[in-house]
């Protein structure tokens, strides 16, 4: 079983300031790392993912994150947020297996002030 | 590519009526998934299916909750009768086929029971 902990339910940040959305899973095998976004009254949309490799991956609009598996973190990061990053960002992990079920964080509440 | 396609957006029903909920995933997807996401929580699987067969129903409440996905395409979670509990947004998901990692959502449905 899986389990993710995302340790800030909001996080209010000004614009162009950086930013930091923490993320901790625990798991007795090996998982992908995922983050989904979610804007006001719209489905998730994948972010970003660990699969294998690099472990910093990067997403097109400018997010990264970084998977540290001695501490079981796949924090995300921005150096410079916009008001359009104003969103819910979820953590989640899947088994590797074929089932690939995600288990989700609780979410962060990202809110981008002018 | 069309996405995840769901209807109805919005339901309001009252205690001990029922509900039908509907997915349509991208075409070519073989897995199909159903989340509930209960307010300020992270979506919890309910139930995954490969083509029209059930892989993991364990998280569904099969004393009030049914689906179906009998021709390996669109799928329907009901519930029968619903519980004040049961007020969720209840997202669908799709995925290509076991050697892809990458689930997409539809918008999803928020159920309101009164």
């Amino acid at each position: 079983a899986q389990s993710v902990t995302q340790l800030d339910s909001q996080v209010p940040v000004f614009e162009e300031a950086p930013v930091e959305l923490r993320c901790n899973y625990s798991s007795s095998v090996s998982v992908y790392l995922f983050w989904y976004v979610q804007y006001p009254n719209q489905g998730l949309q994948l972010l970003l993912k660990y699969l294998s490799g690099s472990t910093l991956v990067e997403s097109i609009n400018g997010f990264e994150a970084e998977f540290n598996k001695s501490q079981t973190s796949f924090h995300l990061r921005k150096p410079s947020v916009h008001i359009s990053d104003t969103a819910e960002y979820f953590c989640a992990v899947s088994d590797r297996g074929s089932a690939r079920q995600l288990t989700f964080g609780s979410g962060t509440q990202l809110t981008v002030l002018p | 590519e069309a996405g995840v396609a769901q209807s109805p957006r919005y339901k309001i029903i009252e205690k001990r009526q029922s509900v039908a909920f509907w997915c349509n995933p991208i075409s070519g997807h073989a897995t199909l998934y159903w989340y509930q996401q209960i307010l300020g929580q992270g979506p919890k699987l309910l139930i995954q299916f490969q083509n029209n067969g059930v892989v993991d129903d364990s998280q569904l409440p099969k004393d009030r909750f049914s689906a179906e996905r009998l021709k390996g395409v669109d799928s329907t979670l009901k519930i029968q009768p619903a519980k004040l509990e049961d007020s969720a947004v209840y997202l669908c998901a799709s995925r290509h086929s076991d050697s892809t990692d990458t689930q997409y959502f539809g918008p999803g449905t928020r159920l309101t029971v009164l």
